[in-house]
């Protein structure tokens, strides 16, 4: 049974470039949180997607953005990138029944760490 | 605005000795409370969860974490620490609607074990 999945593991962009990171959820689970973890700190909610959705989202700009795809994989764009951009961005996975019901368990993939320079 | 806050950075713990980790949130009702560890170059992997019923509660790892209402708090425990224990724990609090679970972390607490 493979877990959460990201893609790439690393990568290293310059001011101003765009990003795109992947993400394949846990088999069964049709629901995908995305977290920027800055160095020493905790992870920091960005979005999550249902249904190809944005359902929630957290205190990031609008340079952040996402996507779901039928199969619940998803991707986080980040565009103008600034060197405070540089974090281990982490793709989480869920389940969400209908009316929003959910065990709260978040399973999380190994991250992909973006450095800008 | 919900919050979770781990007082404590850092904290060594002689192997063999207890544990207990701080963790205080704010949220407008009894949120879902969680604790989950990240071991370097891996992911987050959750240890335990509190939704209601039984304010002690049984992880994996042996791990426990009490929620106590009066105190906003659900620090977690371990009676005895293993090497293997050093790691980097967090808080969380998380709360659903029809719109989605969403679930905030605080900045967590490093573990360092000494021999």
């Amino acid at each position: 049974d493979a877990g959460v999945t990201q893609s790439p593991t690393h990568l290293i962009k310059t001011r101003g470039q765009q990003v795109t990171l992947r993400c394949s959820p846990k088999s069964g689970h049709d629901t995908v949180s995305w977290y920027q973890q800055a160095l020493g700190q905790g992870p920091q909610f960005i979005f999550q997607y249902y249904e190809e959705e944005e359902r929630q989202r957290g205190n990031f700009p609008d340079r952040f953005s996402g996507h779901q795809f039928p199969n619940y994989s998803s991707e986080l764009n980040v565009n103008a990138l600034l060197l405070g951009d540089s974090a281990l961005y982490l793709c989480a996975s869920s389940t969400l029944s209908g009316g929003g019901r959910s065990s709260g368990e978040l399973f999380f993939g190994e991250g992909s760490r973006l450095t800008v320079l | 605005a919900q919050s979770v806050t781990q007082p404590d950075i850092h904290i060594t713990v002689s192997e063999g000795a207890s544990l207990e980790l701080r963790c205080n949130y704010s949220y407008g009702a009894t949120p879902y409370l969680f604790w989950y560890v990240q071991s370097p170059g891996q992911g987050l992997q959750l240890l335990l969860k509190y939704f209601s019923g039984d304010t002690l509660v049984q992880g994996i790892k042996g791990f426990e974490a009490e929620f106590k209402r009066s105190q906003s708090s659900f620090n977690l425990r371990k009676p005895s620490v293993h090497w293997s224990d050093a790691a980097e724990y967090f808080c969380a609090v998380g709360r659903g609607n029809t719109g989605g679970f969403k679930t905030i972390f605080g900045a967590g607490t490093r573990l360092f074990v000494k021999a």
